[in-house]
């Protein structure tokens, strides 16, 4: 039960768009529409911010969108702010049943 | 509001036992397969067990399997996991978290430290 690979660091200036990738295979990512993302604070619970590859649970802000082609998924944050800097997590279900998340990807606002 | 309150988590010597327990409340929990997601210090999430809204369906991550085990008390609203011979490596942060597919409702966590 390996992890979805993600990159670990993506950084970008207030105002702009980044992208974080999720790369699982055929059994997961490949296999369903249940990639989900979530944003994680210093010292806090993970939150919801996409799910079933690109649908936004009520509250999260539109400038969050989500995609996916074969076995990679992919986050979008666009208008970047400073209280988007945090730790970013895919996951997908699998084909056993199971959940496997990615190693996850630290966001910086410079 | 829907919420999860997760407890239990303590400071044990390699090879105990420690049970945790997650309450719900704001929605029917009973229809709701819920789920244990660790994270160890410093590093990513990892998804530990899940159990069918019955009870009667349950999986495990392969490094606990045979020493925890995941029930739940409808009657009561409750999630548990039982942490048997646990090691050093089980040290985490323990979150509850509603559904199997797409955890949307997450606990604020119960920390299990591990170490002599």
């Amino acid at each position: 039960q390996s992890v979805l690979t993600q990159p670990a660091s993506v950084s970008g200036s207030p105002g702009q768009s980044i992208t974080i990738s999720c790369t699982g295979t055929s059994s997961d990512v490949g296999a369903y529409n249940y990639v989900s993302w979530y944003q994680q604070h210093p010292g806090k619970a993970p939150k919801l911010m996409i799910y079933n590859v690109n649908n936004r649970p009520s509250g999260v802000s539109n400038r969050f969108s989500g995609s996916k082609s074969g076995n990679t998924a992919s986050l979008a944050i666009s208008g970047l702010q400073a209280e988007d800097e945090a730790d970013y997590y895919c996951s997908s279900y699998t084909t056993s049943r199971t959940l496997i998340f990615g190693g996850g990807s630290k966001v910086t606002v410079l | 509001e829907e919420q999860l309150v997760d407890s239990g988590g303590d400071l044990v010597q390699p090879g105990g036992s420690l049970r945790l327990s997650c309450a719900a409340s704001g929605f029917n929990f009973s229809s709701y397969w819920m789920t244990w997601v660790r994270q160890a210090p410093g590093r990513g999430l990892e998804w530990v067990a899940n159990i069918k809204p019955d009870g009667s369906d349950r999986y495990y991550v392969d490094s606990v399997k045979g020493r925890f085990t995941i029930s739940r008390d409808n009657a009561k609203n409750s999630l548990y996991l039982q942490l048997n011979s646990l090691r050093v490596e089980d040290t985490a942060v323990y979150y509850c978290v509603r559904d199997r597919i797409t955890p949307s409702v997450w606990g604020q966590g119960t920390r299990v430290t591990v170490s002599s």
